[in-house]
């Protein structure tokens, strides 16, 4: 069964920084031919595509974190990441790691940007 | 910005009656390929999306056959043919054609 499990949220200050990590499992061998991306969630509210990693290798990122944001990926380690930095109080949200174009999700996980 | 338009937005469904959700796309889904990439998911309260529908009428893994999807171009529906309890949520259409992917604004189904 194929399972992503996002850590590295919590609590930070506006302006300050976070890196996200998303580990999956079950499909390995295969994990780098597969476009990655993060989505997010703000309390609340709907569903933003925030950064792809397409299977091509291309990057894309939403305007509202492009500049601040940094997708990457270790094929090695079966990893995804997000390097968030500038953080501002909207970018307050439940962070989903998803594969391809949203067959899997992770859990989810909470930044919250607050002073 | 392809932009995705849900109605209703709420919907108030009775158990054991069927329920449809309408999406429409500002632009064309259909992609060089000939594919139409746009897909149906569903969040239960408090947990993680789940895709329902890829490419506007296959179901994924798992999906049981009361869900269906339909339509062509920039008109798209989801269709429940029998609610259940289960069925209870927000409901998302999502394309994927270009960069940004975008989301409709969610469809909440609750029972009456």
């Amino acid at each position: 069964e194929v399972q992503l499990l996002e850590s590295g949220g919590g609590l930070v200050q506006p302006g300050g920084s976070l890196r996200l990590s998303c580990v999956a499992s079950a499909f390995i061998e295969t994990f780098s031919s597969y476009g990655m991306s993060w989505v997010r969630q703000a309390p609340g509210k709907g569903l933003e595509w925030v950064s792809l990693f397409h299977d091509d290798n291309a990057i894309y990122y939403a305007d509202s974190v492009k500049g601040r944001f940094a997708i990457s990926r270790d094929n090695s380690k079966n990893t995804l990441f997000l390097q968030m930095n500038s953080l501002r109080v909207d970018d307050t949200a439940v962070y989903y790691c998803t594969r391809g174009r949203g067959d899997h999700w992770g859990q989810g996980i909470l930044v919250t940007v607050s002073s | 910005d392809v932009v995705m338009t849900q109605s209703p937005l709420s919907l108030p469904v009775t158990l054991g009656q069927p329920a449809s959700i309408s999406c429409r796309s500002s632009q064309s889904l259909v992609f060089s390929d000939g594919d139409t990439y746009l897909n149906w998911f569903h969040q239960r309260p408090g947990q993680s999306p789940r895709r329902l529908i890829y490419k506007v009428s296959n179901r994924d893994s798992g999906v049981p056959d009361r869900f269906s999807g339909s339509g062509s171009g920039t008109d798209f529906t989801l269709k429940i043919s029998r609610v259940e309890a289960e069925d209870v949520g927000i409901y998302y259409c999502m394309h994927s054609i270009q960069w940004p992917w975008t989301f409709g604004q969610g469809t909440k189904v609750e029972i009456k």
